[in-house]
This record gives structure tokens, C-alpha cells and sequence, in this order.
């Protein structure tokens, strides 16, 4: 069946450090495709998104390409902060069901 | 500002016990959804409405109900037949329910078992 998978955390790194969060997908057609994040003790919230292959999505530093030759769309930051730390859930939406699968989340922690 | 509201942040159940949380939203959605989480499974979905006075079970619906009296109202009922409840529970709205269409989430209600 269709899934989403990303990479199991916890992702731990330094501040100013590089970041990549690995998300492929299963799932036929041309779905749209989101990365969201949570914060401790609150709901999710849209970090950015891309609904056409070769999209790249970006926001806050963020960006994730949609690549269709490869069902992937990984997260990357070029230099994180502190205020980064966070779990951070990939999603798609297919043209069949409007309601979005959802990766297991990874969390990331950065240290100062 | 618009959004969306969850009541209680924390909630008790006593063995035997319906309880119902509430989701309320001011963004003039549509489709409205409830979610719940447990730690390492991401999130599944429960149930979902795309319009006023009509709802779909999701993956998870056993020992769930919903109602959809108001365009602005979506109130979950965690019944006594749900045997493991304890979990994050997150309610979303889309301002359609299209594919593309972003989810907006609530701050969330944790339920724990007494």
C-alpha cells in the first residue's frame, strides 16, 4: 500500500550544523507532498510544501525539492539553530484521497 | 486571528467513562479531521468530515464518534470500548478537503487513563 518513510531519529547535531531529513514515498499518480514540524506540547504546523515534480518548497531556511525519478522529497537547512529542535513529519496527499499519509516523525535536537 | 481550538489540553478517564473533546475552528473550513498520536507511529487518522452533518471512519474509528452539527464544530467521543486511549489526540481542518491543500492543526488534547 501507499506509505511514507523517513529516517528514524533522534537527528542530533551543532548548532550551525548541516541538516538533512530523508522522506521517500509509495504511492502512484503525482501527489502532493509536505513537510511539517511540531514543536513540544503543540499541534503541527505546514513548514513548506510542493504539489508538482521538480517543485522546490522552502521557509524559515528550509527547503525540500520534489523528485518524482526518485519518490523523494528530503528535508535540508543549510545551518541549524537551536530553535530548530523539533519533530518533523513528511506527508503526501494523492490524487485518489485527499487525506494525507503520514511519516513516523523524526526528532532533531541541536545543541549550542 | 482565525484557527483552530482544542478543549481540554489535558484530559482524565476513569475506567468505563465516555469522554468527548473539543475542536472548534473560526477559519471557515470545510473539511475537518481528527488525528490521533502515539510516540514513534506518527499520526492516524480517526475520523473525517468534508461537510456539515456527514462523516467517514478513518483507519482507527473503533471505539470513536464524531458528530458535525456546525460547520465549526467537529467533537470527538473517546466510548468505553476503546481499550488503549491513552494517546495525543490532534484535531485539523482544509479550507476544501483537495490534495494540495494544507492541514491546519489544533494545539492538541492529551487524554490519560486514571
Amino acid at each position: 500500500g501507499n506509505s511514507v518513510t523517513q529516517m528514524e531519529g533522534p537527528v542530533t547535531l551543532s548548532e550551525e550544523a548541516f541538516l538533512t531529513i530523508n522522506c521517500t514515498y509509495t504511492a502512484t499518480g503525482y501527489p502532493s507532498l509536505f513537510w511539517y514540524v511540531q514543536y513540544p506540547g503543540e499541534g503541527l504546523q505546514l513548514l513548506l510544501k510542493a504539489t508538482k515534480a521538480d517543485d522546490k518548497g522552502s521557509n524559515k531556511g528550509f527547503e525540500a525539492t520534489y523528485r518524482k525519478e526518485t519518490t523523494s522529497f528530503h528535508l535540508e537547512k543549510g545551518s541549524v539553530q537551536v530553535s530548530d529542535s523539533a519533530v518533523y513529519f513528511c506527508a503526501y496527499a494523492s490524487g485518489g484521497s485527499y487525506i494525507p499519509t503520514f511519516g513516523r516523525g523524526t526528532s532533531l535536537i541541536v545543541h549550542p | 486571528d482565525g484557527g483552530i481550538t482544542q478543549s481540554p489540553k489535558y484530559l482524565f478517564r476513569k475506567e468505563g467513562q465516555n469522554v468527548t473533546l473539543s475542536c472548534e475552528q473560526n477559519l471557515n473550513h470545510d473539511a475537518m479531521y481528527w488525528y490521533r498520536q502515539d510516540p514513534g507511529q506518527g499520526l492516524r487518522l480517526i475520523y473525517y468530515s468534508q461537510i456539515v452533518n456527514d462523516f467517514q471512519k478513518g483507519d482507527i474509528a473503533e471505539g470513536y464518534s464524531v458528530s458535525r452539527e456546525k460547520k465549526e464544530s467537529f467533537p470527538l467521543t473517546v466510548t468505553s470500548a476503546q481499550k488503549n486511549p491513552t494517546a495525543f489526540y490532534l484535531c485539523a481542518s482544509t479550507p476544501r478537503g483537495h490534495r494540495e491543500e494544507t492541514q491546519y492543526f489544533g494545539p492538541g488534547t492529551r487524554l490519560l487513563v486514571l
